[in-house]
């Protein structure tokens, strides 16, 4: 079964620096889908970005970007100019098309609670 | 276009209650699912369906039933509720294949006293 891991229960940065969330992960697979997904205090769980095992380019969307290290099974969160409103929990999580048997659906860390410092 | 609508936000139930959260979805996803939410546990895998008529089990199904008899509605059923299925429950619609991103409801919170 596969499993993903958020080392970091909690994580402090001052507003405007820069912040990694780590996240490993444990598959026999080669073709899979990373993703990270920020839930508030509001409970919403939003998506805030995507990766596809093949592909070798780290995925960004604005201020987020990610270090996928494939052979590592690592998949680290960048926070860059971090903002009040970036406060949350952080879930990382794994998908693959080949279920082998086992359930198809996302697989979630434990979360990493991110503050942010004014 | 309302997206992924969980009801009710908030239930209580007695022991040995029985309840139905309800889960819609107006995207026409094919794949919908079920997670619970508890405290330092992440979100765990109840149910899910690829399809109308189909469906299967998660990591935790024990306790919980489900139907898709539309694309819309998926919902879940405690037929005899515990203190042990007290958690916050969100409701996912996708397209199928693993790269779709999950859309999730606003999630419900149980309490089984």
């Amino acid at each position: 079964a596969q499993t993903v891991t958020q080392s970091q229960p909690e994580m402090s940065v001052q507003e405007a620096e820069t912040v990694t969330l780590s996240c490993t992960y444990d598959t026999s697979e080669s073709d899979y889908y990373l993703f990270w997904y920020k839930q508030p205090p509001s409970r919403q769980m939003i998506l805030v970005i995507r990766q596809e095992a093949y592909k070798q380019q780290n995925a960004t969307e604005n201020r987020f970007s990610v270090n996928f290290q494939k052979a590592a099974k690592s998949f680290s969160l960048k926070i860059s100019d971090s903002q009040l409103g970036d406060a949350a929990m952080y879930f990382c999580a794994y998908r693959t098309p080949y279920s082998g048997g086992g359930a198809d659906g996302l697989t979630f860390g434990k979360g990493t609670h991110l503050i942010i410092q004014p | 276009n309302a997206g992924v609508t969980q009801t009710p936000k908030f239930q209580v139930l007695k022991t040995g209650q029985s309840m139905t959260l309800q889960c819609a979805q107006d995207m026409n996803h094919e794949y919908m699912s079920w997670y619970r939410q508890d405290p330092g546990m992440g979100l765990r895998l109840i149910h899910y369906s690829v399809g109308a008529g189909i469906t299967d089990q998660g990591e935790v199904p024990n306790g919980y039933n489900v139907s898709r008899s539309t694309t819309e509605d998926f919902p879940l059923r405690l037929l005899s509720a515990a203190p042990s299925q007290t958690s916050v429950y969100f409701c996912a619609s996708s397209y199928s294949g693993a790269g779709s991103p999950l859309h999730f409801g606003n999630g419900t919170r149980l309490t089984v006293t």
